[in-house]
């Protein structure tokens, strides 16, 4: 079955606490994005990748970090993570054209 | 810079009522826009793409430049309809906040 997964499903951490949330899509998709959901501010993207090895900022960068090493997987990472970083967390990709995005199912983020 | 534009947070409607969710869009090229929709406790999903004018669930949305919108539009809702929507910018990639539509019986 074409998807895309994250992992965990859920979270919560504690200020500081180093965490990866993992995104793996079995669709050969070039193009992988991040999105942070808050309520009244809608999707907001944080990273996206192009390719193998291509990243780029979108709209709400600070306080992440992503890697593209391989086509199918684009982790986020959070370094030091702070009590603005609780979101729900939607990793999504897209063919070559662009034409759709298929969403992962979410992982939601609660920063103590 | 390039934006999508959803400017109500909330709609609610009747069963059976028209209904009508606004996007409007900032672009200085030619855009291409589509809906997502977002059901409780399921995946954000495509709902419609303005390049297929297709109906998808009795909903449809017109691309009209001169007023830079993308309103989706339905003549009758459907409790089945409740959800969130949102508006998006293939172009950028870029999503509007979203409106969460309820249908009351």
């Amino acid at each position: 079955e074409a998807q895309v997964t994250q992992n965990p499903r859920y979270l919560i951490t504690v200020t500081g606490k180093k965490l990866t949330v993992t995104c793996s899509q079995n669709m050969n998709h070039e193009y992988m994005s991040w999105y942070r959901q808050d309520p009244g501010l809608g999707l907001r993207q944080i990273y996206y990748s192009m390719n193998v090895e291509v990243t780029d900022k979108g709209d709400v960068p600070e306080g992440y970090k992503v890697s593209r090493k391989e086509k199918r997987n684009f982790p986020l990472i959070l370094e030091s993570p702070s009590p603005n970083q609780t979101s729900l967390y939607f990793c999504a990709s897209a063919g070559k054209e662009y034409y759709e995005q298929y969403f992962g199912p979410g992982t939601r983020l609660t920063v103590t | 810079a390039q934006r999508v534009t959803q400017p109500e947070k909330l709609l609610s409607v009747f069963k059976g009522a028209p209904v009508e969710l606004k996007c409007n869009y900032s672009y200085s090229g030619s855009p291409e826009l589509f809906w997502y929709v977002q059901y409780s406790r399921q995946r954000l999903q495509l709902l419609l793409r303005h390049i297929s004018r297709e109906s998808i669930k009795g909903f449809t949305a017109d691309l009209n430049k001169g007023e830079t919108s993308f309103h989706l539009k339905k003549p009758f809702a459907q409790e089945e309809d409740s959800a969130m929507y949102y508006c998006a910018l293939r172009n950028d990639m870029r999503f509007g906040a979203g409106t969460r539509l309820t249908v009351k019986p």
